[in-house]
């Protein structure tokens, strides 16, 4: 089975860096998505990192670390507009078609 | 291109009420998903199909079921709703398998049941 662990909620200051860990424990692994979603809205894609490393997309950062069953991520030069939940998923390699499990999201605030 | 869109935007049922929700898609993907977002527990996955005809178990299928009669569309079914179905459910789709960790999500459905 598989089990992410990732802050409830976060706030920071418009223009600061923050950074949204996740823990995993998965009987696999293929890779750590991010999703975003504004209240109201539907999850949107933001990035996935297959391969331990940061794979950066304009303010927008993401690591893995499979060896610690970590990853993250790393919003620069925040706006407001960035204040949003932020689900990390994984998909296990317990079956071929095994669809992703979401982490339970965090809320992150940015205030001025 | 329209990508996801789901019908309804809003319902409230009765409990004992049955209804259908319908997911449709317009960039030819093999994958489609049904998931339920209740207030801190993230996105669960209800059922999903990995193609046409074909439809499986998520986490939480109790109570629901499926069908993929074409390629385009997924419909979610509530036979006799309860108050624990009051949820916001999402259908999502996405390439293949191995494009999985990259979804696209319908404005989904705010479903009340009294």
């Amino acid at each position: 089975g598989q089990s992410l662990e990732q802050p409830s909620e976060v706030t920071a200051v418009e223009g600061a860096i923050v950074q949204i860990n996740c823990t995993y424990q998965t009987s696999g692994f293929y890779g750590l998505s991010w999703y975003q979603q504004h209240d109201g809205g539907a999850p949107t894609f933001l990035s996935y990192n297959g391969l331990d490393g940061l794979e950066e997309t304009g303010r927008f950062s993401s690591f893995l670390s499979r060896s610690d069953s970590y990853g993250y991520l790393l919003l620069q030069e925040l706006q407001m507009k960035d204040s949003a939940s932020y689900f990390c998923a994984v998909r296990d390699l317990g079956s071929g078609n095994t669809p992703l499990v979401f982490g339970k999201g965090t809320r992150l605030s940015v205030i001025a | 291109n329209a990508g996801v869109t789901q019908t309804p935007k809003f319902r409230v049922l009765k409990t004992g009420q049955s209804m259908t929700l319908l997911c449709a898609q317009d960039m030819n993907h093999e994958y489609m998903y049904w998931y339920r977002q209740d207030p801190g527990m993230g996105l669960r996955l209800i059922h999903y199909s990995v193609g046409e005809g074909t439809t499986a178990k998520g986490e939480v299928p109790d109570g629901y079921n499926v069908s993929r009669l074409k390629k385009q569309n997924f419909l979610l079914g509530l036979e006799s709703a309860a108050p624990s179905q009051t949820s916001v459910y999402f259908c999502a789709s996405s390439w293949t398998s191995g494009s999985s960790y990259e979804q696209y999500f319908g404005p989904g459905t705010r479903l009340t049941v009294t």
